[in-house]
């Protein structure tokens, strides 16, 4: 079946932990993207990759880091930094092309900061 | 600052009853559009995209697009209880050469009473 995996299903992070979601696609899509969502708000961008070694900042980078080192992995490292973690975090790709660009989402990973 | 927006509602109709949910951008350049349907505590699923002006249908989903007045909408024909989640609009928006991103609304909350 081909699909977007995200582990763990939920996590719980000490204070000043660094923690790392891991994020996979056999989709064969070159676009990844982690996203936040917090309650009754809306998705924010975190950071997204459209090609191997490659990734950018999106709306709220601040406090986290990426990897992009094979086309199906885009692990997420939510760092010390990040000074309010706890939240839904959502993986999604996409094929890359010009007008289009459907992304589709894993199963996501719920954070908690104890 | 590219946005979406939406009714957070919630919307409440009656089962068998049309479900008119709507959305508006700002940036007249979006040329893809898409809804996302997302059960609590569950990640978004893709269920209706557009590109072109006019209707589009999909089962009990019609999606609608006016770029003129920068207004989106999802029908959903003889709304059933299991349609009861929350409705996120999403826009292509390009920010430079291959540089395309989905800017979401909040959602709106759709509650089908039987």
């Amino acid at each position: 079946d081909g699909g977007i995996t995200q582990s763990p299903k939920y996590l719980f992070r000490k204070e000043g932990q660094n923690v790392t979601l891991s994020c996979e696609q056999n989709l064969n899509h070159d676009a990844m993207y982690w996203y936040r969502q917090d309650p009754g708000q809306g998705l924010r961008l975190i950071y997204y990759s459209q090609i191997v070694n490659d990734f950018q900042k999106g709306d709220i980078a601040e406090g986290y880091s990426v990897s992009r080192e094979k086309k199906e992995s885009f692990p997420l490292t939510v760092t010390s930094a990040q000074k309010n973690p706890t939240a839904f975090y959502l993986c999604a790709s996409s094929i890359v092309r010009g007008v289009g660009n459907e992304q589709f989402f894993g199963p996501g990973t719920r954070l908690t900061v104890l | 600052q590219k946005e979406v927006e939406q009714n957070s509602g919630p919307l409440s109709v009656p089962e068998g009853a049309i479900a008119s949910l709507n959305c508006t951008y700002s940036d007249r350049g979006s040329q893809s559009f898409f809804w996302y349907r997302q059960y609590s505590g569950k990640s978004p699923e893709l269920i209706m995209f557009i590109y072109s002006n006019g209707d589009k249908e999909d089962g009990r989903f019609t999606a609608q697009l006016n770029k003129a007045s920068q207004y989106v909408s999802l029908l959903i024909r003889d709304s059933q209880p299991s349609d009861s989640a929350t409705y996120l609009c999403a826009v292509n928006v390009n920010y430079g050469g291959a540089t395309n991103k989905l800017i979401f609304g909040t959602g709106t909350l759709l509650a089908v009473q039987p």
